[in-house]
């Protein structure tokens, strides 16, 4: 089955640690992107790639990384920078900027 | 700064009815407005997508309209059902250098009661 996925599904970790979320697609899309979503508000960019081993800045990019050495995959790493990690992330993809994006189901983080 | 603002914050409706959903942007130069329906823990889903020249886009008993001059869209829900239940989010992409970057809403909770 075609579609994006990302794991795990729950994420716990302490306060201070730095933690990697997988985000992998099999729809052939060039373009992938990182949010964040907190209780009561809209999404928000944290990073997204157009081409493979290029990727861009959102609006809350800081304590933040991401790579893109695959079309396939666009991991997300929280750093220890990041000062309040504990957020719904969820990822996407789609062929181009301007067209549909594809959401996986997200992983929800959890720093202690 | 590009914005979409979406009303209400959240509605309470019976099983059968309809309802309207709005979402007014700023995103400039406009490319296209989406919406999704997100429900709770999941990713979001898209319903339809419209472009600067379509002003009415249908997807079941979702029906989404787009006024490009008034910079307003908006969701209507015929005979709603208790699967309706969910955050449903306005998305508009905007061109800037070449890069088609979404602007999402904050979204509409609705719930619908039996």
């Amino acid at each position: 089955d075609g579609g994006i996925t990302q794991s795990p599904k729950y994420l716990f970790r302490k306060e201070g640690q730095n933690v990697t979320l997988s985000c992998e697609q099999n729809l052939n899309h060039d373009a992938m992107y990182w949010y964040r979503q907190d209780p009561g508000q809209g999404l928000r960019l944290i990073y997204y790639s157009q081409i493979v081993n290029d990727f861009q800045k959102g609006d809350i990019a800081e304590g933040y990384s991401v790579s893109r050495e695959k079309k396939e995959s666009f991991p997300l790493t929280v750093t220890s920078a990041q000062k309040n990690p504990t957020a719904f992330y969820l990822c996407a993809s789609s062929i181009g900027g301007y067209t549909e994006a594809f959401f996986g189901q997200g992983t929800r983080l959890t720093v202690v | 700064k590009n914005q979409v603002e979406q009303s209400p914050q959240s509605l309470i409706i019976l099983e059968g009815k309809n309802c309207t959903l709005q979402c007014n942007y700023t995103v400039s130069p406009f490319s296209n407005l989406r919406w999704y329906k997100q429900d709770t823990g999941r990713g979001p889903v898209s319903l339809t997508i419209m472009t600067f020249s379509e002003n009415t886009k249908s997807n079941g008993r979702y029906t989404a309209t787009l006024d490009a001059d008034t910079k307003q869209s908006s969701l209507h829900i015929t005979a709603s059902q208790l699967s309706d239940s969910a955050s449903y989010i306005c998305v508009v992409s905007g061109e800037s250098g070449g890069s088609y970057i979404p602007t999402f809403g904050r979204g509409t909770s609705l719930i619908v009661h039996p």
